[in-house]
């Protein structure tokens, strides 16, 4: 059974730019959820799907948003790319109901210049 | 609001030595969910076991033990007999609402065993 897929795992790109992360759940899951990792700040949630719908959103700007298609893959993107923004972003995939556990991809780590 | 606080930055060890990574969590929920993840320098994150709030049971699985006491919202971690493969940073985690799957995150702990 393959596992969450994060694309792509690198990625480099200049302030003011805008970038899309994709992330591909667990065949079968249904919900994704994003994360933001930094040294400074460390695992921050960014927002949760489930069944195409956005049912909980962190504490961040509106430059960043999401969406989840109907196959469950989801989708970040971050606008107006600000140097802070640099970081890992994790993606988490889970069946269904609150107590299972979250399975999490690699990451992509980003890196605003 | 939830609150999960490592208070150990980083630890290092010797092989084969026992460690604890403390966990120290806060919310007004009653039914809660606590988690510990493993994250190797790869960087994903490795679940190692999940607790609801309602099973004080600790568990044990091979070298590794959990301690969870509501009494004192802790939830501690145990390697027993360390092995460099542990090295890592590990987080504790609480996921807390009904139909929520936010995770909130402690700052984690580095762990280092030396051989």
């Amino acid at each position: 059974k393959a596992g969450v897929t994060q694309t792509p795992r690198y990625l480099i790109k200049t302030r003011g730019q805008q970038v899309t992360l994709s992330c591909s759940p667990i065949s079968g899951h249904r919900s994704v959820s994003w994360y933001q990792q930094t040294p400074g700040q460390g695992l921050q949630f960014l927002f949760e799907y489930f069944s195409e719908t956005q049912r909980n959103k962190g504490n961040f700007p509106g430059r960043f948003s999401g969406r989840q298609f109907s196959n469950s893959r989801s989708e970040m993107n971050v606008s107006t790319l600000e140097l802070g923004d640099s970081a890992l972003y994790l993606c988490a995939s889970s069946l269904r109901s609150g107590d299972t556990e979250a399975f999490f991809g690699q990451g992509t780590r980003l890196t605003v210049v | 609001a939830q609150k999960v606080t490592q208070a150990q930055t980083e630890i290092s060890v010797v092989e084969k030595e026992d460690v604890t990574l403390d966990c120290v969590y806060e919310t007004r929920d009653t039914t809660y969910y606590l988690f510990w993840y493993k994250q190797p320098p790869s960087g994903e994150l490795v679940f190692l076991i999940r607790r609801n709030s309602f099973d004080e049971q600790n568990e044990i699985s091979g070298r590794y033990s959990w301690n969870f006491q509501k009494s004192t919202s802790s939830f501690n971690f145990t390697i027993t007999a360390s092995q460099v493969v542990d090295s890592a940073v590990y987080f504790c985690a609480l996921r807390a609402g009904a139909g929520s799957y936010q995770l909130t995150f402690g700052k984690g702990t580095k762990l280092s065993v030396i051989p």
